[in-house]
């Protein structure tokens, strides 16, 4: 059975940092690539970022880009996202989401994990 | 980027009424779309992927249509369980963009 499992989630003020990990179970790991999705409250869904199965490729949103780094340590089964400069509008809830293929050209996300919040505040 | 627009953004409907939503994208994006469904404080739950395959488990009354800048979602029999908000995603291209989600509530 396929599980993700994040933690680190929490209240941050503005312009600071909080890293986030995914624990994966379940399946081969480095076959498959990763990816966080957000949903702030009461809103849709936003892809924020997501990684290859070797880790070797990666894309992340404008939104985010240059304050969020994706990363994944396949002995350990686990992805990242190390989120620095953290605006108000970085509230919501992060997936984190696992890929239908090894690399990240055009797969899309079969199984999510529960979610964690991240609140901005001061 | 590539524009997903979901229509209708909220419906009323009956227990065994047939529901279609659309979604229509900003340029083509072959068969690169997936289907979701998400209850209020759930997870997204995938029930369609490559516009029209059944994801395991997913019961039969969903199905999903469409290539390249239009497609569908239609429930045969809509129940008790299936009121829910439903998210298309297209996944052809970065940055990976979600439609606006439908909300499909009871009558």
């Amino acid at each position: 059975e396929v599980q993700l499992l994040e933690s680190g989630g929490g209240l941050v003020q503005p312009g600071g940092s909080l890293r986030l990990s995914c624990a994966a179970s379940g399946f081969t790991f480095n076959n498959y690539a990763m990816s966080w999705v957000r949903q702030a409250p009461g809103k849709g869904l936003e892809w924020v970022s997501s990684i290859s199965g070797g880790g070797d490729s990666i894309v992340s949103a404008d939104s985010v880009k240059g304050r969020f780094t994706i990363s994944r340590d396949n002995s350990k089964d686990t992805v990242y996202l190390q989120m620095s400069s953290l605006r108000v509008e970085d509230t919501a809830v992060y997936y984190c989401t696992k890929g239908d293929t090894k690399t990240i050209s055009y797969g899309g996300y079969d199984y999510w994990g529960q979610g964690i919040l991240v609140t901005v505040s001061s | 980027d590539i524009q997903m627009t979901q229509s209708p953004s909220a419906m009323s409907a009956s227990v065994g009424d047939r529901v279609t939503i659309t979604c229509r994208a900003s340029q083509g994006i072959s068969d690169y779309l997936a289907w979701y469904q998400q209850k209020p404080g759930k997870v997204p739950k995938r029930l369609i992927y490559g516009a029209s395959s059944l994801q395991s488990g997913v019961p039969s009354r969903f199905s999903g249509s469409g290539s390249g800048t239009e497609f569908t979602l239609t429930i045969s029999s809509l129940q008790p369980e299936d009121f829910a908000t439903y998210y298309c995603l297209q996944h052809y291209i970065y940055p990976r963009t979600f439609g606006q989600g439908t909300k499909v509530e009871i009558k």
